[in-house]
C-alpha cells in the first residue's frame, strides 16, 4: 500500500507570507502527485497535478514540485482566500489503494 | 462547461444499501474516468474507487471491496455508487469527480457532494 503523509497538520499564517506543505509517499510514486484546495462546506479543487503543473484558473501564486516519495506544494504570497484545507493525493493508479490521499493541512489565518 | 450533478441527501438504517448517482454533462460521458471520495464530518477525504464509463471497469479501495458496486448508465451519461451493508462511520459526504484527462488521475471537476447519513 502507498501511504501518504503531510506536514504540518496546520499552520498559522498572515495574508502576504510565504507558506510551504510538505507531502511525502511511502515508496516512489515518480511525479503521480496532485495537490486540492477545500472550504468548508464545498468541494474539493484541484490546484496542481503531476506534482508540478498548475490547473487552468488556478493563481500563479500556487506552485508545486518534487518527485519520488516528497513533494512540495507553495503559496508565494498568501491571500485571504487561501485560507482552506490542503490534501496532496498520489495517483499511481496501482492497486489496492490506487489514488491515495494524504491527511489534509489546515492552513489559518495568525 | 462540464458539470457533474449528484443526487440528493438520503438516510438510510444501519445494514441497509445506499445508491447514490452523478448526472454528467457537458463533454462526451464516455471519455473520462470517474472518482468517488467521501468524507465524514471534520475528517479528510477518503478515495473509494474509480470507473471507466466506457467499458465500466472498475477498481476499489481494499476498504471497501465487497461492499461498494460502481456503475453507469451512459445512455442518460450517469455514475452510480452503491454502498451496501452500512454503518454509523459511513455517514459522510459523497463525492464524484470526472478525472481531467485519462492519463492523469488528478480529479479537475467534482459534484456538489450528496450526504448520506445512516442511524437507526
Amino acid at each position: 500500500d502507498i501511504q501518504m503523509t503531510q506536514s504540518p497538520s496546520s499552520l498559522s499564517a498572515s495574508v502576504g507570507d510565504r507558506v510551504t506543505i510538505t507531502c511525502r509517499a511511502s515508496q516512489s510514486i515518480s511525479s503521480y502527485l496532485n495537490w486540492y484546495q477545500q472550504k468548508p462546506g464545498k468541494a474539493p479543487k484541484l490546484l496542481i497535478y503531476a506534482a508540478s503543473s498548475l490547473q487552468s484558473g488556478v493563481p500563479s501564486r500556487f506552485s508545486g514540485s518534487g518527485s519520488g516519495t516528497d513533494f512540495t506544494l507553495t503559496i508565494s504570497s498568501l491571500q485571504p482566500e487561501d485560507f482552506a484545507t490542503y490534501y496532496c493525493q498520489q495517483s499511481y493508479s496501482t492497486p489496492p489503494d490506487w489514488f491515495t490521499f494524504g491527511p489534509g493541512t489546515k492552513v489559518d489565518i495568525k | 462547461q462540464v458539470q457533474l450533478v449528484q443526487s440528493g441527501a438520503e438516510v438510510k438504517k444501519p445494514g441497509a444499501s445506499v445508491k447514490v448517482s452523478c448526472k454528467a454533462s457537458g463533454y462526451t460521458f464516455t471519455s473520462y474516468d470517474i472518482n468517488w471520495v467521501r468524507q465524514a464530518t471534520g475528517q479528510g477525504l477518503e478515495w473509494m474507487g474509480w470507473m471507466n464509463p466506457n467499458s465500466g471497469n472498475t477498481g476499489y479501495a481494499q476498504k471497501f471491496q465487497g461492499r461498494v458496486t460502481m456503475t453507469r448508465n451512459t445512455s442518460i451519461s450517469t455514475a452510480y455508487m452503491e454502498l451496501s451493508s452500512l454503518r454509523s462511520e459511513d455517514t459522510a459526504v459523497y463525492y464524484c469527480a470526472r478525472v481531467i484527462t485519462m492519463v492523469q488521475g488528478a480529479s479537475g471537476y467534482w459534484g456538489q457532494g450528496t450526504l448520506v447519513t445512516v442511524s437507526s
